[in-house]
């Protein structure tokens, strides 16, 4: 692995139905980050994660949950999906030194 | 509340020079960065200022002015990979980054 990796590529969901999006780094970074990418829209982050251990809430948290076992892996589930889930999601990390945040290569997913 | 502008789309010729504007009002500054994204991949980091002033790498360069709330992203020598949305994101107070909706540039030969 190098960098961030994010699985699925592509999903289409039915409505009500459970989801995890995986997400793992090998750059040690502490930080993890989820957002969501809708067209028209900036990135709108959903949850955090400063360090292995503690998450918290971005911009746009409700339907969205995360969990943080580790420093590699962010996963981040969806409980229930609806439509209006239907987005391009990525994860990033950041280094502690400049914060600069890097990007995995993203799951596009469609609830219908 | 706290708002990223940048224009939407912009259009100009191989080899010429381009400026991409980016004004924010945000709860707090403590930097500024712009990303490129190529349709269908992930954001990849182009530059960081957190101090006012110019930052130039290679063909790009990127001001900002902290009193103005203003930055620009200037492309020099344009190339069609240059072909890309623009993204510029602030870090806020609470140092987490608030995202323009992307300038979507066109190269045309």
């Amino acid at each position: 692995i190098a960098g961030i990796t994010q699985a699925p590529t592509s999903q289409i969901l039915a409505a009500g139905r459970r989801m995890t999006l995986r997400c793992t780094q090998d750059m040690r970074h502490n930080a993890m980050y989820w957002y969501r990418q809708d067209l028209g829209l900036g990135l709108r982050l959903i949850h955090y994660s400063n360090t292995a251990g503690t998450t918290g809430k971005g911009e746009v948290p409700d339907g969205y949950s995360v969990s943080r076992a580790n420093t590699d892996d962010f996963p981040l589930t969806l409980a229930s999906a609806v439509p209006s889930q239907t987005s391009v999601y990525f994860c990033a990390s950041s280094d502690s030194d400049t914060d600069t945040q890097y990007f995995g290569p993203g799951t596009r997913l469609t609830v219908l | 509340g706290q708002n990223i502008d940048q224009p939407t789309e912009m259009t100009a010729t191989e080899g010429a020079i381009v400026q991409i504007n980016c004004t924010y009002q945000t709860s707090g500054f403590n930097g500024l960065f712009w990303y490129q994204q190529h349709a269908g991949e992930a954001p990849t980091f182009l530059s960081y200022n957190v101090l006012d002033g110019l930052e130039e790498k290679g063909r790009f360069s990127s001001f900002l002015s902290r009193s103005k709330g203003y930055s620009y992203l200037l492309l020099k020598e344009l190339q069609m990979k240059d072909s890309a949305s623009y993204l510029c994101a602030v870090r806020d107070s609470n140092y987490q980054l608030i995202w323009g909706a992307g300038t979507k540039l066109i190269i045309k030969p």
